[in-house]
């Protein structure tokens, strides 16, 4: 398996552009996570899905994020407009149910 | 609501000396804790993780220990290398669907 696929890998946009993050979860998991990682506030879960569903975004920061699970092996992170603070290191993980979450390597968002 | 403290935040050991890190976690339903290490420039990865019906487990020169009554678990790394420099995230879960991490631990093993 190719484990969890982010794209693009690194991103660099101005201030006010959308930004549309992607990820494909490894086969067979039914729950995907979004994260975000910076310096100072760490590894912060902004929203989860289970079987496509969007259980949780209480960690969503505000409208300018929202994130979508057409389907089992696809979701996104789309942030309109961006600001410099959204700035960050993005991950996409997924799980199936009782098993360990497993990350994506990441996309590098650099808002200027 | 749901937490998950770790300490230390920072941690510098001599090469082949041992490193602990410890968290504590506040929901009583959690039973899963699984720890992630994350190189610098890399996804978070998991390393070692344990159930809530197992007091100890070990991996070759890493372990974790639980202690359920306390709501405490340890990550243990012997005769640590270089190579073991690091972030390293503890987390819990309740079988929900997330898991609530740690603020993680910069490991530095000074050669």
């Amino acid at each position: 398996d190719a484990g969890v696929i982010q794209s693009p890998r690194h991103e660099v946009t101005e201030m006010g552009q959308e930004v549309t993050l992607r990820c494909k979860p490894i086969s067979g998991h039914n729950s995907l996570f979004w994260y975000r990682q910076t310096m100072m506030r760490g590894l912060e879960l902004l929203i989860y899905f289970n079987n496509n569903v969007p259980i949780d975004d209480s960690g969503m920061p505000e409208d300018r994020f929202s994130a979508k699970m057409p389907n089992a092996s696809f979701s996104t992170l789309k942030i309109q407009p961006s600001e410099p603070r959204d700035s960050a290191v993005y991950f996409c993980a997924s799980r199936k149910q009782g098993e360990t979450q497993y990350f994506g390597p990441g996309t590098r968002l650099l808002v200027l | 609501g749901e937490n998950v403290e770790q300490h230390p935040s920072t941690l510098s050991v001599q090469e082949g000396d041992s490193a602990v890190i410890k968290c504590t976690y506040s929901d009583s339903a959690s039973n899963y804790f699984p720890w992630y290490k994350q190189e610098l420039g890399k996804r978070p990865q998991l390393i070692i993780d344990i159930r809530s019906n197992v007091g100890e487990k070990k991996d070759q020169r890493i372990a974790v220990t639980l202690n359920k009554t306390a709501k405490h678990f340890s990550l243990h790394i012997t005769e640590t290398q270089p190579e073991d420099s690091a972030v390293y995230f503890c987390a819990g879960s309740s079988g929900t669907y997330k898991y609530i991490f740690g603020t993680g631990t910069r490991l530095k093993v000074l050669a």
